[in-house]
């Protein structure tokens, strides 16, 4: 089936220590997403990528970074995480920028600060 | 400006029941409107959509929701509710020839045996 995958499932890394997290799809969609979700509150969009065209968010913190080497892949880089960064790391894609188009999401990534 | 409201936190209801989860939403121009559910340690996964037409639609695991452009809502409801509905659930909608989604602050739903 085709889908939305997230390595790993949960994350543990100390205060400070980069963490990559990875998402792949098999949909061959364009755009991908990252979304920060807390507490089971509404996800919180980081930044998108439509192709290779990066759009980050305004109020996403400069800690965040990612890539999207191919199609298939995208990364979410934490550079120096702190502990307010604890959190489910979500990764959606959709087929193209139209606004009709639903999203499909991967099963996160847990993240845990020490 | 874009935003959607879920009025309930918290919605209870009896196995067998029909269940209503409500949302409202404000934006510029015709909204396109999505439901998702989110089960414990999971993703979301997309339920429904309106984009344009009959203001009733059906989406997945018998679930359908109603478009009522004077009252601006978009509710999600089923006839009758299983225990395994028990999740959280999140509006979200887009305008046209917008990009951005914005989700409402999700709505829990507990189905009793």
């Amino acid at each position: 089936d085709a889908m939305v995958i997230q390595n790993p499932r949960y994350q543990v890394t100390q205060f400070g220590k980069p963490v990559t997290l990875s998402c792949s799809q098999t949909l061959n969609h364009n755009v991908m997403y990252w979304y920060q979700q807390k507490s089971s509150q509404a996800p919180k969009l980081l930044f998108h990528y439509y192709d290779k065209d990066f759009n980050n968010e305004a109020d996403t913190p400069d800690n965040f970074q990612s890539r999207r080497p191919n199609t298939s892949f995208c990364f979410l880089d934490i550079r120096s995480p702190g502990l307010g960064d604890a959190a489910m790391y979500l990764c959606a894609t959709s087929r193209d920028k139209l606004s009709n188009q639903p999203q499909h999401f991967g099963d996160g990534t847990r993240l845990s600060i020490l | 400006a874009q935003s959607v409201a879920q009025p309930e936190d918290q919605v209870n209801v009896a196995e067998g029941n029909p269940l209503t989860v409500k949302c409202t939403y404000s934006v510029s121009g015709n909204p396109y409107l999505f439901w998702y559910v989110q089960y414990p340690n999971r993703g979301l996964q997309f339920l429904l959509k309106y984009i344009t037409g009959d203001n009733l639609v059906k989406g997945s695991y018998g679930f359908e929701a109603e478009f009522n452009k004077s009252q601006t809502s978009f509710h999600l409801k089923k006839p009758s509710a299983l225990v395994s509905d028990s999740a959280l659930y999140f509006c979200a909608v887009r305008a046209t020839g917008g990009f951005k989604t914005i989700f409402g602050a999700g709505t829990r739903l507990f189905v009793k045996a």
